[in-house]
């Protein structure tokens, strides 16, 4: 069974702050790493790949993964309110994503 | 901006009764994703769809789940017999390759009374 763990929250960070969430992975073999967010009554929403170790930004966002760990993190910095969602950290495994129960943000202004 | 789109976006029906949600990837992708969420649960892998034919699904995905692309631009998931747990938002997805991205739809709301 293939599994992505995550803290399901609720994360609180203050406005400006950086949040940081987690995500472990239980297939050594996933080679393809996502971070979606997902407002309430909505569809996931992409926000960052990463398929190599390592770190890797774009804007506001950094997605940082260790293969030996099995770990992939996210971290969103000068938090706004608008950064208030539930974030699935997901992995491709034979062509399908594997969702984690995914973890509540909320921006406190 | 391509995104995938998706029809009606609230099906309400009866137990027992056929639904058929529909999709429209987009256009240049070449796999096409059925996913589920049931209310406050996570979202769930139903089947995947490759060269006209299924390449993956999932335990949920049994003989009352169907797929199809009909045409160049539609791909469709139907219910045969729709039971009370089928109430769910249902996403398309779709993705140019097989470990590639997924981009989702805006989700069917179906309610099964």
């Amino acid at each position: 069974q293939k599994e992505v763990e995550q803290n399901s929250g609720p994360l609180s960070v203050p406005e400006g702050a950086i949040a940081s969430l987690n995500c472990t992975y239980s297939d050594r073999g996933s080679q393809s790493f996502f971070w979606y967010r997902q407002y309430s009554g909505k569809s996931p929403e992409l926000i960052m790949f990463i398929y190599s170790n390592g770190d890797k930004e774009d804007g506001r966002f950094t997605a940082q993964l260790n293969k030996a760990s099995q770990y992939v993190s996210l971290l969103i910095r000068d938090s706004q309110p608008s950064d208030s969602a539930t974030y699935l950290c997901a992995v491709i495994w034979a062509s399908k994503i594997i969702f984690g129960s995914g973890t509540r943000l909320s921006i406190r202004p | 901006e391509p995104e995938v789109t998706q029809t009606p976006s609230h099906q309400v029906t009866q137990m027992g009764q056929e639904v058929i949600l529909r999709c429209v990837p987009i256009s240049n992708h070449l796999y096409f994703y059925w996913y589920r969420q049931i209310l406050g649960q996570k979202v769930e892998f139903l089947v995947s769809f490759y060269n006209n034919e299924i390449s993956e699904k999932s335990e949920i995905f049994d003989d009352q789940f169907s797929v199809e692309r009909p045409d160049g631009s539609n791909f469709t998931l139907k219910i045969r017999s729709t039971k009370l747990e089928d109430s769910a938002m249902y996403f398309c997805a779709s993705g140019s390759d097989r470990t590639d991205t997924q981009y989702f739809g805006p989700g069917t709301r179906l309610t099964v009374l």
